[in-house]
């Protein structure tokens, strides 16, 4: 079976820190991935997806960047963190006609 | 952006009731739709997910489209303490694009 894992799961960082929140699928290949942010009071933002190893979609200009170095593995990343940058990360892969499945998700806190 | 709306509650039900989600979107080539469940600090989880118009039932759970009135929702029979969460309406509008409501919370009373 699938599964998708996320680390760390919670992550306090100071403004201008930077990020690296990583994301690994198992049990498929060559997965659809996607970064999604839900902030506080807000539905969930896709920041990024990915259709294979290098290729990255931005959805919203922002001061994060993403990566797929590897076919199950998906980096979000960012070099100076800012206050805004605050909220819950996840992680999910796409199941054709099944939706998409969400890893366990970090919450990151900017102070 | 497309949009998704939903009534962020809180809907509170007595258990044992039926609790109804409602759920609009504006992209009329929007092609699936999804109910996702999520408990607090916790990542959504998918509970149902449906393509055609009319209804899709599984287990206490059933799942109503309406296209023509960019219309979706979902019932919850014979609710139980725990299924109280936030039901997170989610609309995909091509391979890639799927977009969440802010969510409805749920409490389902003793």
């Amino acid at each position: 079976s699938q599964t998708i894992h996320q680390w760390p799961a919670t992550l306090v960082q100071p403004v201008g820190s930077p990020l690296s929140l990583e994301c690994t699928v198992e049990g498929t290949s060559n997965p659809n991935l996607y970064w999604y942010r839900q902030a506080a009071g807000r539905g969930l933002q896709l920041l990024f997806y990915s259709v294979g190893i290098g290729q990255i979609s931005s959805e919203v200009p922002q001061n994060l960047s993403a990566s797929r170095p590897q076919d199950r593995q998906f980096i979000l990343s960012s070099k100076k963190l800012l206050l805004s940058d605050s909220g819950f990360y996840l992680c999910a892969w796409r199941k054709a006609n099944y939706g998409y499945t969400f890893g366990s998700g970090t919450r990151l806190t900017v102070v | 952006q497309k949009e998704v709306e939903q009534n962020s509650g809180p809907l509170s039900v007595p258990e044992g009731a039926i609790a109804s989600l409602n759920c609009t979107y504006s992209d009329r080539g929007s092609q699936s739709f999804f109910w996702y469940r999520q408990y607090s600090g916790k990542s959504p989880e998918l509970i149902m997910f449906i393509y055609s118009n009319g209804d899709k039932e599984d287990g206490r759970f059933t799942a109503q489209l309406n296209k023509a009135s960019q219309y979706v929702s979902l019932l919850i029979r014979d609710s139980q303490p725990s299924d109280s969460a936030t039901y997170l309406c989610a609309v995909q509008t091509g391979a890639n694009n799927l977009f969440f409501g802010t969510g409805t919370r749920l409490t389902v009373i003793p």
